[in-house]
């Protein structure tokens, strides 16, 4: 079936510095990926929809300047946390659409700030 | 709000035992699908259904699904500590695309 490939699955990084996370559709073409975030003991949130050659469309509430999203192309899309704060510690997942069938997910990336 | 509201919340069994989870849901739907997430891991799909099925199997899984109840069920048959996880619901309407997810039910499974 296909696949989702995220990367990394964990960092921890220092405060202030900026972390980036990939996510690649490896045998299909994703136009559209999804980024999400999971708190401990809850459901995952859609922070941002990610449009290949498009800029990405934001949740409400989700910063854009902070969380930057980048689909250069119809297999990556990349998330950077920048300036990564403590409470940006969170677990992140992607999603790609295979447009024949449906939402791939990512394998998730625990990112630690401290 | 969400889309998808999984119940109970939390679920505690002994092994052998039948574990049953639903999910509600507010507005028509496309399809639904049921995955399950391990302390810390990303999500594995489970079942695809759509609204146009009723039941599905897959294994120890059947799933069922009651359009006119807005309302959905994952029985896991002869549970084994290995199924302890998170389950969550997930709904997709429209073209979007998009899953939409529920707060999942927390099922621990006791050896």
């Amino acid at each position: 079936g296909a696949v989702v490939s995220q990367h990394p699955s964990r960092v921890i990084c220092k405060s202030g510095t900026s972390v980036k996370i990939e996510c690649r559709s490896l045998d299909f073409q994703a136009t559209t990926m999804f980024w999400y975030r999971q708190f401990p003991k809850q459901s995952l949130m859609l922070m941002a929809t990610s449009n290949e050659g498009s800029k990405a469309t934001y949740e409400q509430g989700v910063e854009k300047d902070k969380f930057l999203i980048n689909h250069a192309s119809l297999t990556l899309s990349t998330l950077t946390v920048t300036s990564a704060h403590p409470e940006d510690s969170s677990f992140y997942i992607c999603s790609a659409v295979d447009p024949n069938t449906e939402a791939f997910f990512g394998q998730g990336t625990r990112l630690t700030v401290v | 709000s969400q889309q998808g509201e999984e119940d109970p919340q939390a679920l505690s069994i002994q092994e052998g035992e039948n574990a049953t989870m639903n999910c509600s849901y507010k507005t028509s739907i496309n399809n639904l699908q049921w995955y399950r997430q391990n302390s810390g891991r990303g999500l594995v799909h489970l079942i695809l259904i759509r609204s146009n099925e009723r039941e599905k199997h897959s294994g120890r899984l059947r799933v069922t699904l009651d359009t006119s109840k807005k309302s959905s069920s994952l029985l896991i048959t002869a549970s084994r500590a290995a199924d302890t996880a998170s389950y969550f619901c997930a709904t997709e309407s429209g073209g979007s695309y998009i899953p939409t997810f529920g707060r999942g039910t927390s099922l621990i499974v006791h050896p």
